[in-house]
């Protein structure tokens, strides 16, 4: 079945640098990919739409300078948070859609803590 | 605001019984919903989806109930395992801009030995 790879699974940083979360889809093409946040005993909410080879689509209330989005190629879409703050800390979880599919396919989570 | 929800965030589980989840969903145009598994710090795991031209959709172990009339879907886990403890949520496609999935709350699901 449908892969997803998230990258890192946890990651501490200090307040003021940028962290990456990379997400790949390892066997098949992700036309899409989504990120979520999911604070704990909450629900996963939805940041950001990524098209391969176009600008993200972020929800409302989605700092897109905060959270840099890049969906370079059909495999690997990347989440940068920027200038990362305490309040930054939290879990990341990415998923992926086949072009023509409404299967979407989960990534096992970047949890983010910022000291 | 999410609309998609849950009746009861937590339930508690004999082993060997079966489970029912609820969800209350808003949204009367959508037209497929899911329902994921979620084990503490994991990604969400596809358990079974259903077209809203279904109102009952089989799996091993596993069947989720939709009623449009009301908005509500339901799963229902027979013979309720120990490794079924997770968090449970049902969730919807929306479009805006694009087709995605809208979460409901979750239901944390215990089993009880």
């Amino acid at each position: 079945g449908a892969v997803v790879s998230q990258h890192p699974s946890r990651v501490i940083c200090k307040s003021g640098t940028s962290v990456k979360i990379e997400c790949r889809s390892l066997d098949f093409q992700a036309t899409t990919m989504f990120w979520y946040r999911q604070f704990p005993k909450k629900s996963l909410m939805l940041m950001a739409t990524s098209n391969e080879g176009s600008k993200a689509t972020y929800e409302q209330g989605v700092e897109k300078d905060k959270f840099l989005i890049n969906h370079a190629s059909l495999t690997l879409s990347t989440l940068t948070v920027t200038s990362a703050h305490p309040e930054d800390s939290s879990f990341y979880i990415c998923s992926a859609r086949e072009q023509g599919d409404y299967g979407y396919t989960f990534g096992s989570g970047t949890r983010l803590t910022v000291v | 605001g999410e609309s998609v929800g849950l009746h009861l965030p937590t339930l508690s589980v004999q082993e060997g019984d079966n489970s029912i989840i609820n969800c209350a969903y808003s949204n009367s145009a959508s037209d497929y919903f899911i329902w994921y598994k979620q084990e503490s710090g994991k990604g969400p795991q596809f358990i079974i989806d259903i077209r809203s031209n279904m109102d009952k959709r089989q799996g091993q172990r596993v069947t989720v109930l939709l009623n449009k009339t009301v908005k509500h879907l339901s799963l229902q886990i027979a013979a309720t395992q120990p490794g079924d403890s997770a968090v449970y949520f049902c969730a919807e496609i929306v479009y805006s801009n694009d087709y995605k999935l809208s979460f409901g709350a979750g239901t944390t699901v215990t089993v009880r030995a």
